[in-house]
C-alpha cells in the first residue's frame, strides 16, 4: 500500500495563478481532509470530506475549493493564489467516527510570490 | 469551532529528564482525542487515541491520560531521549460532527 500520496512536494506560484494540489489514498478511507501548517499555529483544517460527493468547510476555507468524485482522490484547488496562502499543506485520511488514526501525506510546500 | 490549547509551546529538557505536556479543551463534545508525534520534515504519526473519561494509554516510555470532565489530556515522557525531540500534537476528532481539530503543538527539544 502506498498510503496517502500528495503531489507536488514543492511549488512556487505567482500571485493570481491557479493550481491543484493532488491527494490520493489507497486504504479505502471514507474521511479525507486538507490542512495547512503555519509557524506557531499547528495544523488548521481547510476542507474535509466524509465520502465521495460530500465535502464541507473547515476552519480556514476561504480561497480554496475541493471536490470528491471518488473515494481515493481529494484534490485541493487554489483559484487565485495569494501570498497569504504560502504554507505547508497536508492531506490526511481515516475512517470517520471510529477513533482510528489519521494517515498523512508527505506535505506540499507552497510559496506564493 | 472548539479551541484546542496545548502548553507549553516549547520545552527544552536534558536527556534522562521526565516531562509532560497538556492539551486542554472547553467542551467534551467530540468523539475521540488523539496524540500525534511530528518530526521535522516528516508527516505526523499517531501515538494514542482515547475516547472515555479516565482513559490511559502507554507505549514504551510515553503515556497519556484523558479527563473529559475537567477538559484536559496529559502526555508524559519518562526518561527523555534525544530521539524524542519532535512536535507533539493533540487533536479532537468529531468536533461539530466530522471535523478533526488540532492544537498548535508542543515542540520538545531533548539535549544529550
Amino acid at each position: 500500500n502506498a498510503g496517502v500520496t500528495q503531489t507536488p512536494k514543492f511549488q512556487v506560484l505567482k500571485t493570481g495563478q491557479s493550481m491543484t494540489l493532488q491527494c490520493a489514498q489507497d486504504m479505502n478511507h471514507e474521511y479525507m481532509s486538507w490542512y495547512r501548517q503555519d509557524p506557531g499555529m499547528g495544523l488548521r483544517l481547510i476542507h474535509y470530506s466524509v465520502g465521495a460527493g460530500i465535502t464541507d468547510q473547515g476552519e480556514v476555507p476561504n480561497g480554496y475549493n475541493v471536490s470528491r468524485s471518488t473515494t481515493e482522490d481529494f484534490p485541493l484547488r487554489l483559484l487565485s493564489a495569494a501570498p497569504s496562502q504560502t504554507s505547508v499543506y497536508f492531506c490526511a485520511s481515516s475512517y470517520p467516527g471510529q477513533a482510528t488514526e489519521a494517515f498523512f501525506g508527505q506535505g506540499t510546500r507552497l510559496t506564493v510570490v | 469551532i472548539l479551541n484546542v490549547e496545548q502548553s507549553p509551546q516549547s520545552l527544552h529538557v536534558q536527556e534522562g529528564d521526565s516531562t509532560n505536556f497538556t492539551c486542554s479543551f472547553p467542551s467534551s463534545n467530540f468523539y475521540a482525542l488523539h496524540w500525534y508525534r511530528w518530526e521535522t520534515a516528516k508527516s505526523p504519526e499517531a501515538l494514542f487515541v482515547m475516547t472515555l473519561n479516565g482513559d490511559e494509554k502507554k507505549k514504551g516510555r510515553i503515556s497519556a491520560t484523558l479527563n473529559t470532565k475537567e477538559g484536559y489530556s496529559y502526555l508524559y515522557i519518562k526518561g527523555s531521549q534525544p530521539e524524542d525531540s519532535a512536535t507533539y500534537l493533540c487533536a479532537l476528532e468529531g468536533v461539530g460532527g466530522f471535523k478533526t481539530i488540532f492544537g498548535a503543538g508542543t515542540r520538545l527539544f531533548v539535549k544529550a
